[in-house]
């Protein structure tokens, strides 16, 4: 069965950083890409990272580009994402998820919510 | 790509044949998948590629659409189908759609 299990999540200052972790599971972790996607409260899904298989390419939202970096460790089947210079509206869920060779993400952590607030 | 859902909120009752609709503002060339999320749950992946049946989920959901245009389609709806279901496109970009909130009548 696929686990996926986020951390590092909690309340920080605007313009602080923090590092999440997602450790998976249940899968050959160093064989398939992963995204971090995030939810802010009671909004939609946003999509915000995408790292290859090998970390070959990276891929990030406008939103995001610049201010956060996503990185693998298939040695610890972890996935990161570094997030700096974080603002209020940063404040989200965020989930990673495995990803199917078409981009689509089949499956889901259960997430680690990041409040910034002052 | 945007992505438009309609209507953001439906009710129905148990069932009811239920169809969502997912529109974009570009040709998707069918690179479109839908998620159910219940309340205080990660998103759940039902159908990718528009209409292909993701394994372990129900046959009373189905996906249909081309162009511009898609649904998801819930055959007779169930209690435990409340949700927000999320249309996600992956054509151009990677985006999804502003959800519809499904609640029973």
């Amino acid at each position: 069965e696929v686990q996926l299990v986020e951390s590092g999540g909690g309340l920080v200052k605007p313009g602080s950083s923090l590092k999440l972790s997602c450790v998976a599971s249940g899968f050959t972790f160093s064989s398939y890409g992963m995204h971090w996607i995030r939810q802010a409260p009671k909004k939609g899904l946003e999509w915000i990272a995408l790292i290859y298989y090998d970390s070959s390419n990276k891929y990030y939202a406008d939103s995001v580009k610049g201010r956060f970096t996503i990185s693998r460790d298939n040695s610890k089947n972890t996935l990161y994402l570094e997030m700096n210079s974080l603002r209020s509206e940063d404040t989200a869920m965020y989930y990673c998820a495995k990803s199917s060779p078409y981009y689509v993400m089949d499956a889901w952590g259960q997430g680690a919510s990041v409040t910034v607030s002052s | 790509i945007q992505l438009t859902q309609s209507p953001s909120l439906l009710s129905a009752s148990v069932g009811d044949r239920v169809t969502l609709s997912c529109k974009g503002s570009q040709n998707i060339n069918n690179y479109l998948a839908w998620y159910q999320q219940k309340l205080g749950e990660a998103p759940k992946l039902l159908i990718y590629n528009t209409n292909s049946l993701q394994t372990g989920i129900p046959s009373r959901f189905s996906g249909s659409g081309s162009g511009t245009d898609y649904t998801l389609t819930i055959s007779s709806l169930q209690p435990e189908d409340v949700a927000t279901y999320f249309c996600y496109q992956y054509n151009n970009g990677l985006t999804f759609g502003s959800g519809t909130k499904l609640e029973i009548k």
